[in-house]
């Protein structure tokens, strides 16, 4: 298994600016994600953090609106840029280790725009 | 496109009650099925997963889920809840090797 830990755990932000969002594990994994879960909702994967390269994004989310950081194998960060209340959601960090599609989570980030 | 349909978004059960939550899925290829909880204030956790072999698969908790491959369902299921088992319930499935995810099941149980 792996330990993840977030950073903020939650956090209340004004409209138009941006806020990051950090992502740690206790080991070295292969695979990062992020996901969106707004209130109501399932699960939305928004990217895979790839080390040493840019993330792949999944339909509707685009590189400048979620940047995406991974300059290591246990740390991504996600930064949600010019913010809207439309993107007040909580935002999970998962990870899968080496050969196995199992993901554990982070505790998520509770993000609320004013 | 795969999708995962739970069928209930909110279940109220007594304690002691017999539960079954419904989980299908769309894709006609392999897939590996999960079932993940999350209780109230903590992440989200792996409850049970099936990648081959016997079609019924038992988790932490008690809880147990059969693969049924003719109906695309993956359905979870405890004989007897308690009120720790209050919770959000996700089924997903990995495909491809992305987890698609069914929309979550609010359980309550009732004391």
């Amino acid at each position: 298994s792996a330990v993840i830990s977030q950073k903020p755990s939650r956090d209340i932000c004004q409209r138009g600016t941006s806020l990051t969002i950090q992502c740690q594990v206790d080991s070295q994994v292969t695979m990062m994600f992020w996901y969106r879960q707004q209130p109501g909702q399932s699960l939305t994967l928004i990217a895979t953090a790839n080390q040493g390269s840019e993330a792949t994004y999944e339909s509707g989310f685009v590189i400048d609106k979620f940047p995406i950081s991974r300059p290591n194998l246990t740390f991504s960060t996600l930064t949600v840029s010019n913010m809207s209340p439309e993107d007040s959601s909580i935002y999970l960090c998962s990870v899968a280790l080496a050969g196995s599609i199992e993901q554990f989570f982070g505790p998520g980030t509770r993000l609320t725009v004013l | 496109a795969q999708s995962v349909s739970q069928h209930n978004h909110h279940v109220i059960l007594s304690e002691a009650a017999s539960l079954e939550l419904g989980c299908n899925y769309s894709y006609g290829g392999t897939v590996n099925l999960f079932w993940y909880v999350q209780y109230p204030g903590q992440h989200l956790q792996l409850l049970l997963k099936y990648f081959s072999g016997d079609p019924l698969v038992k988790g932490i908790k008690g809880f147990e889920a059969e693969f049924i491959k003719s109906k695309f369902s993956f359905n979870l299921r405890k004989p007897s809840v308690q009120w720790s088992d209050t919770a959000e319930y996700f089924c997903a499935v990995n495909a491809d090797y992305q987890l698609i995810w069914g929309a979550g099941t609010k359980l309550i149980i009732k004391p």
